[in-house]
């Protein structure tokens, strides 16, 4: 079965730091991108961050780029994301995704983000 | 940077009705690259539409999604009483990479 599970997620003050952690099974980890998503409270979801299948490329929204880490470990099948300089609207709920991304020459077919963890929260508060 | 702005904000309609839910880019998208989620209330959000109308695996064939450029659509056909949940359009580009609109919740009247 394909799944994806997240822990790492707790309560931390202002300024503190966190390390989230995805592990993956059931399909060929490295052959996939893979993405955080968050969901702030009774809020919609925002991208956080998302890495390639080999870790190659990382990319970052601007709201934590300079302060969160994306990393994974193919031989660990796991996703990590490391949160520093946490500030109180980094609470919410963090979904670790599978993309599904297809590199062609001369072509890209993005098929979405197939399969979702169950999320790990993170409230950050003093 | 590529916003995505959804509508109506909230749907109200009764099991059986048609649903039309819009997502509208500020810049064009390439229909390849836009999908739709569905979320319900204390779970993860399950893809529904890749690549603007292809359903996803085990997605009902009343979900169907059409658009181009800045303006997308997911329909569903006739209302089942599970498909009231909150819905989401996502962008994958590069100015930022991935992109959620804002969600349309759809309630039953």
């Amino acid at each position: 079965e394909v799944q994806l599970l997240e822990s790492g997620g707790g309560l931390v003050q202002p300024g503190g730091s966190l390390r989230l952690s995805c592990a993956a099974s059931g399909f060929t980890f490295s052959s996939y991108a893979m993405s955080w998503v968050r969901q702030a409270p009774g809020k919609g979801l925002e991208w956080v961050s998302a890495i390639s299948g080999s870790g190659g490329s990382t990319y970052y929204a601007d709201s934590v780029k300079g302060r969160f880490t994306i990393s994974r470990d193919n031989s660990k099948n796991t996703l990590y994301l490391q949160m520093n300089s946490l500030r109180a609207e980094d609470t919410a709920v963090y979904y670790c995704a599978r993309e599904d991304i297809v590199v062609v020459p001369a072509a890209m077919y993005y098929y979405g983000m197939d399969v979702w963890g169950q999320g790990t929260t993170v409230t950050v508060s003093s | 940077e590529i916003v995505l702005t959804q509508s109506p904000g909230t749907l109200s309609l009764s099991p059986g009705e048609r649903a039309t839910l819009s997502c509208r880019a500020s810049q064009s998208v390439s229909s390849s690259y836009l999908a739709w989620y569905q979320q319900k209330p204390g779970q993860a959000p399950r893809l529904l539409i890749y690549g603007a109308s292809s359903r996803a695996t085990g997605i009902p064939d009343r979900f169907s999604g059409s658009g181009s450029g800045t303006d997308f659509t997911l329909t569903i056909s006739r209302l089942e009483p599970e498909d009231f949940a909150v819905y989401y359009c996502q962008q994958y580009g590069s100015s930022p990479p991935r992109t959620f609109g804002q969600g349309t919740k759809l309630e039953i009247k």
